[in-house]
């Protein structure tokens, strides 16, 4: 079965700094891969999503995800930090199952801190 | 946003009583699928659906049933509330396999 880690559970930043929050996932076939931010009291929103092609993701907000399949990884990155990028991060892998229909599965999430 | 409102927003309930939460959704999609949100544990998948009449269980799926009658609404009762179900709970639609889903803003449950 597919996996989802996120490495760090808090990162903090200063602004204007490099984001990096890491994502590893464990995968039998080829994943789709997704992020996702969550701010305080509301739902999840689509950062950025990995299907087929192109191994360079860019997503909104400047930020962007690299698959590595050697790796196994998909970590996210935003060269300059904003004091709005202050949320939750989830890293999400889709799971084939019977029927040909998919799940997402997540990882604990990252919950990233920007500082002045 | 996608059209999706779930109701209640916020409820408390005693331990032992049959508690329902409701998604709508105004999209059209086929999928739709119920969440629940804990502290270091992500998201996990309550049920999802992928039709009218058509669920099937996820990874956490004891003590909860669904049902959906109708494409736009999916229904997840708690048959008998345990403060283990105290948590977040999320909706999400989505319009085809392997297609992003759309998150509602979640409703928060506490079993006293």
């Amino acid at each position: 079965a597919q996996s989802v880690t996120q490495l760090g559970s808090h990162v903090s930043v200063s602004e204007g700094a490099l984001v990096l929050l890491r994502c590893n996932y464990s995968s039998s076939v080829p994943p789709y891969l997704f992020w996702y931010v969550q701010y305080p009291n509301q739902g999840l929103q689509l950062l950025l999503k990995y299907t087929t092609g192109a191994t360079l993701v860019k997503g909104i907000n400047g930020f962007e995800a690299e698959f590595k399949k050697s790796e196994t990884s998909f970590h996210l990155t935003k060269p300059s930090a904003h004091m709005s990028d202050a949320a939750e991060y989830f890293c999400a892998v889709s799971e084939s199952f019977s029927g040909g229909y998919n799940k997402l599965i997540f990882g604990a999430g990252t919950r990233l801190a920007v500082h002045p | 946003d996608a059209g999706i409102t779930q109701s209640p927003r916020h409820k408390v309930t005693e331990t032992g009583t049959p508690v329902t939460l409701r998604c709508h959704q105004t999209e059209n999609h086929r999928y739709m699928y119920w969440y629940r949100q804990d502290p270091g544990h992500g998201l996990r998948l309550i049920h999802y659906s992928y039709g009218v009449k058509d669920t099937d269980k996820g990874e956490v799926s004891d003590g909860y049933s669904v049902s959906r009658s109708k494409t736009e609404d999916f229904l997840l009762t708690l048959e008998s509330a345990t403060s283990s179900q105290t948590s977040v709970y999320f909706c999400a639609i989505s319009e085809a396999a392997n297609s992003p889903l759309h998150f509602g803003n979640g409703t928060r449950l506490t079993v006293t």
